[in-house]
């Protein structure tokens, strides 16, 4: 079964800095790779996915990931965060009916 | 509204009890999964279900139970809680043709204690 991993457990950056979130998985064969947002107390959202096509995708909220199939990397990235960014993002890795997640980002953005 | 429905929301257990945890959708999906949250692991799939009458082992079975009587119910039963099973538990459900455009639909979570 393909597996994921989120090597940044705890990212804190404050407002209008970059951000970058990391996302590796194995798996050999074809993958649909999904971010999901989490904000607090509330259940996951979808934010981005790829399946196909331009390997850099764009998702709500200015969020865009860059699949590197070589690399086997779907990074998370946003040019500018804001306060209201603050939530646990998860990467996530489908393959027919099974989805795995990674472990989690949690991204706090100080005001 | 359309979506995924699980109750309770909040739950405490004394070990040893048994428990379910509803699940319900009314989008006529037909893939289920039940997942549980804990810090620092991410989610991790207990088990999911392709079908009505089709159900099979992710990847944390051990002390779960589940069955897919029908389309829309994917109940999950703890059959001797102990507080390594204290988590958060979310229900998802997918329709396969439809999860490139709109991923998992994710319930809004029952959090668990088992004291």
């Amino acid at each position: 079964a393909q597996s994921v991993s989120q090597h940044n457990h705890h990212v804190i950056l404050s407002e209008a800095a970059s951000l970058e979130l990391g996302c590796n998985y194995s798996y050999g064969g074809t993958v649909n790779l999904f971010w999901y947002v989490q904000y607090p107390g509330q259940h996951l959202q979808l934010l981005l996915k790829y399946f196909s096509g331009d390997p850099l995708v764009k998702g709500i909220k200015g969020f865009e990931a860059e699949f590197i199939k070589s690399k086997f990397s779907f990074n998370l990235r946003k040019p500018s965060v804001q306060w209201s960014d603050t939530a646990e993002y998860f990467c996530a890795v489908n393959v027919q009916e099974d989805m795995r997640f990674g472990a989690g980002t949690r991204l706090t953005v100080k005001p | 509204n359309a979506g995924v429905t699980q109750t309770p929301k909040f739950q405490v257990l004394k070990t040893g009890q048994s428990m379910t945890l509803q699940c319900a959708q009314d989008m006529n999906h037909e893939y289920m999964s039940w997942y549980r949250q804990d810090p620092g692991m991410g989610l991790r799939l207990i088990h999911y279900s392709v079908g009505a009458g089709i159900t099979d082992q992710g990847e944390v079975p051990n002390g779960y139970n589940v069955s897919r009587s029908t389309t829309e119910d994917f109940p999950l039963r703890l059959l001797s809680a102990a507080p390594s099973q204290t988590s958060v538990y979310f229900c998802a459900s997918f329709t396969l043709p439809r999860v490139l455009d709109y991923g998992y639909t994710f319930g809004s979570g029952t959090r668990l204690t088992v004291v």
